[in-house]
C-alpha cells in the first residue's frame, strides 16, 4: 500500500482565497482524521470520520472550515475564506484503531 | 477531556539511554501511544500500551502505570537518527489527544 496520500504538499495562497486539501486514506481503514500542527498549538485534531461519517468536528476552529468524505477513499478539508492564522501543516491520518494512526506527509499551508 | 505533559527538550549522547516521561489526565483511558516525528516529516507510530508494564520493540521500549497516570518511552543505544520529536497520546477508542512533544537531540 502506498500509505496515506495528501495533496498538495505545499500551498501558498492569499488571504480570502478558498483552499482545498485532499486526502486518500489507506484502503481498509475505517477511521480518517484531519489534524493541524503549529508551533504554538501543537498537533490538534480538527475532525474525524468513521466509515465516511463525520463523528466529531469539535476541533474545527470555525465555520470557515469544512470537511467531507464522499467515499471510503477520499476526503477533503476546505477553508473558505482563508486567513493568515490558518498557516500551518495539515495532516490527514487513517487507522483501524485510534491508537495506531498512519499519517500522510502533510500539506504545508501558507496564507499571506 | 485529556491533557498530557511531557518535557519540552531532552539532550543525550550517541550510544546512551534516554527516557522521555509523560503524565496524563483523562476522563477516560484507552491506553498510551507514542509517536516519532522528524523535522519536516509526519508523525509515525512507535508503540502502544494498553496495560501496565513494559512493551519492547527493538531499541525502543514503552512503559505504562495506569495507577500513576504515567508512562515513559525508553530509547537505548541512541543513534543520531533518533534526533526527533516524540509525542505521547491517549484518548478514546476512536480518537487521540497528543501531548506537546519532547524534542530529543542526540549529540556525538
Amino acid at each position: 500500500d502506498a500509505g496515506v496520500i495528501q495533496s498538495p504538499r505545499h500551498e501558498v495562497t492569499e488571504m480570502g482565497q478558498e483552499v482545498t486539501l485532499r486526502c486518500k486514506p489507506i484502503s481498509g481503514h475505517d477511521y480518517l482524521f484531519w489534524y493541524r500542527q503549529t508551533m504554538m498549538r501543537g498537533l490538534e485534531l480538527l475532525i474525524y470520520f468513521n466509515n465516511n461519517v463525520p463523528i466529531d468536528d469539535s476541533g474545527m476552529p470555525e465555520d470557515r472550515f469544512s470537511a467531507k468524505m464522499p467515499n471510503a477513499s477520499f476526503s477533503t478539508l476546505k477553508i473558505q475564506p482563508s486567513e493568515p492564522r490558518d498557516s500551518a501543516v495539515y495532516f490527514c491520518a487513517s487507522s483501524v484503531d485510534s491508537y495506531e494512526q498512519y499519517f500522510g506527509p502533510g500539506t504545508r499551508l501558507t496564507v499571506t | 477531556g485529556q491533557s498530557l505533559e511531557q518535557p519540552s527538550e531532552v539532550t543525550a549522547v550517541e550510544g546512551a539511554i534516554v527516557q522521555i516521561n509523560c503524565t496524563y489526565q483523562t476522563s477516560g483511558f484507552y491506553g498510551l501511544s507514542w509517536y516519532q516525528q522528524h523535522d519536516g516529516g509526519a508523525p509515525t507510530f512507535l508503540s502502544y500500551n494498553a496495560l501496565d508494564g513494559l512493551e519492547e520493540t527493538g531499541r525502543f521500549s514503552s512503559f505504562l502505570s495506569r495507577s500513576d497516570s504515567y508512562g515513559y518511552l525508553l530509547l537505548q543505544e541512541l543513534q543520531m537518527k533518533d534526533s526527533a520529536s516524540y509525542f505521547c497520546a491517549t484518548g478514546t477508542a476512536s480518537k487521540l489527544t497528543f501531548g506537546t512533544g519532547t524534542r530529543l537531540q542526540v549529540t556525538l
